[in-house]
């Protein structure tokens, strides 16, 4: 199992660009969720989903679009980059297990927004 | 209100002894789940322990332990006998509901160091 996978590691946008971060996991997990890590702040989610096709935005939405098409993958778009959105970024998936969802995390993706 | 409070920015420990790490929270729902995770420099998120609402005993993994007090809403990750792999930020988490699944809430962090 290769886990949660996310791509790219690195990525620096200019003000105004659009992108989407990725992340996969094949562990047939229902739950799918997208953080951002700030200094200070600790991890605020951003959307989350319960299964394919479903989605629900979390803590700090704004700026971010999801989709679910598939249990596998949960890519989050960027629709117009601003230095605000400067972070580092975290998908984690989580199953139901006696009500634990504990979440597997995947390395993170670093964004600079210049 | 902050649904996951941590008031240690940062701690320090002697190597072999034993640290704990706060972390109160705020919730009304009767159902919700308490996690710690630790975030070693490499920056990966890695699974401590994990606490249910209902469950009469507090958790333990190994040199983890987790010291719930329902009444007080506090939820402090005890390390013992430290190691210096242990340096690291820790992460106390919530979820809350049953079958919500996704909603967690993190704290700010308590960075710890393990001194020699």
């Amino acid at each position: 199992n290769a886990g949660v996978t996310q791509t790219p590691k690195f990525q620096v946008l200019k003000t105004g660009q659009s992108m989407t971060l990725q992340c996969a996991q094949d562990m047939n997990h229902e739950y799918m969720s997208w953080y951002r890590q700030d200094p200070g702040m600790g991890l605020r989610l951003i959307h989350y989903s319960v299964g394919a096709g479903i989605t629900d935005q979390g803590e700090v939405p704004n700026g971010y679009n999801v989709s679910r098409s598939t249990t596998e993958d949960f890519p989050l778009r960027l629709l117009s980059a601003a230095p605000s959105q400067t972070s580092v970024y975290f998908c984690a998936s989580s199953y139901s297990y006696q009500g634990t969802y504990e979440q597997y995390f995947g390395p993170g993706t670093r964004l600079t927004v210049t | 209100a902050q649904k996951i409070t941590q008031t240690q920015p940062g701690m320090f420990v002697q190597e072999k002894e034993a640290v704990t790490l706060d972390c109160t929270y705020d919730t009304s729902d009767p159902s919700y789940g308490l996690f710690w995770y630790k975030q070693p420099s490499s920056g990966e998120m890695i699974f401590l322990i994990y606490q249910g609402s209902y469950d009469q005993q507090n958790a333990t993994e190994g040199r983890y332990s987790l010291n719930f007090q329902k009444a007080r809403k506090s939820a402090n990750l005890v390390i013992s006998a430290s190691q210096l792999g242990d340096s690291a930020m820790y992460f106390c988490a919530m979820r809350e509901g049953w079958g919500t699944g996704n909603q967690f809430y993190f704290g700010t962090g308590t960075s710890l160091t393990v001194i020699p």
